[in-house]
């Protein structure tokens, strides 16, 4: 099962931020954030990922917070080609290479 | 182009029959999954092989057989195939590394598979 919460749609107007929410108010010390995206009809697709430093790179940032139960995606320009199903997944750290998704947030961006 | 590619795309069969989907990955990543997406677009682990060793291996029927020939291959043969088995199939691949974490895992298109 998934260990993660995410509200299940977003709106956001294109060229803003997005900031998509996760709880995972059960997260242990040996497990990542990983955040993945689906865009209609192909594979999910990597974004990033973080342990509890926040993280940034060509595609998001992720913010973590201090406690680790939740983090934000950041999108911080948002187009058209953003629509789609993103994924918070936690991990362990060691152990079965396997992604559990949950439902997701599917976000639309609007012109 | 570097990918992992599925073959074919899209499958449709009838209640009873064998079929298999084939999976390639050309990135030398030494891991490969398949995952399915139902209707709900519930996507969840079925397989995985690491150096050709299945390692996972979630509640699946035995009519699910994965063979992988080499690091490079995964392939999927479903025997008697069933109405429920209609759904998206992905593969996907990543580099493990002496049990190093493999942060990303890359997916395949998907095949999606339509039992009548």
């Amino acid at each position: 099962d998934a260990k993660t919460t995410q509200p299940p749609s977003m709106d956001c107007a294109e060229g803003r931020a997005a900031n998509l929410p996760c709880n995972h108010s059960t997260i242990s010390g040996n497990e990542y954030v990983y955040w993945y995206r689906q865009i209609h009809s192909q594979g999910p697709q990597y974004i990033i990922h973080g342990l509890k430093n926040n993280e940034t790179n060509e595609m998001a940032s992720l913010i973590i917070t201090e406690d680790r139960k939740s983090s934000t995606l950041i999108l911080p320009h948002a187009t058209l080609r953003d629509t789609a199903v993103y994924y918070c997944i936690v991990r362990p750290i060691q152990g079965a290479q396997k992604l559990v998704f949950g439902q997701g947030t599917r976000l639309t961006i609007n012109p | 182009d570097t990918a992992v590619s599925q073959t074919p795309k899209y499958l449709v069969t009838q209640m009873g029959n064998d079929k298999s989907i084939k999976c390639e990955q050309n990135l030398g990543h030494d891991t490969m999954y398949w995952y399915k997406q139902d209707s709900k677009k519930f996507l969840k682990i079925m397989f995985s092989y690491n150096n050709k060793e299945l390692i996972i291996n979630e509640t699946v029927p035995n009519r699910f057989s994965p063979k992988s020939p080499d690091k490079a291959h995964l392939n999927l043969h479903i025997n008697s195939l069933e109405l429920g088995d209609s759904a998206v199939y992905f593969c996907a691949s990543s580099l493990t590394s002496g049990g190093t974490l493999s942060h990303e895992q890359y997916f395949g298109p998907g095949t999606r598979l339509t039992v009548t």
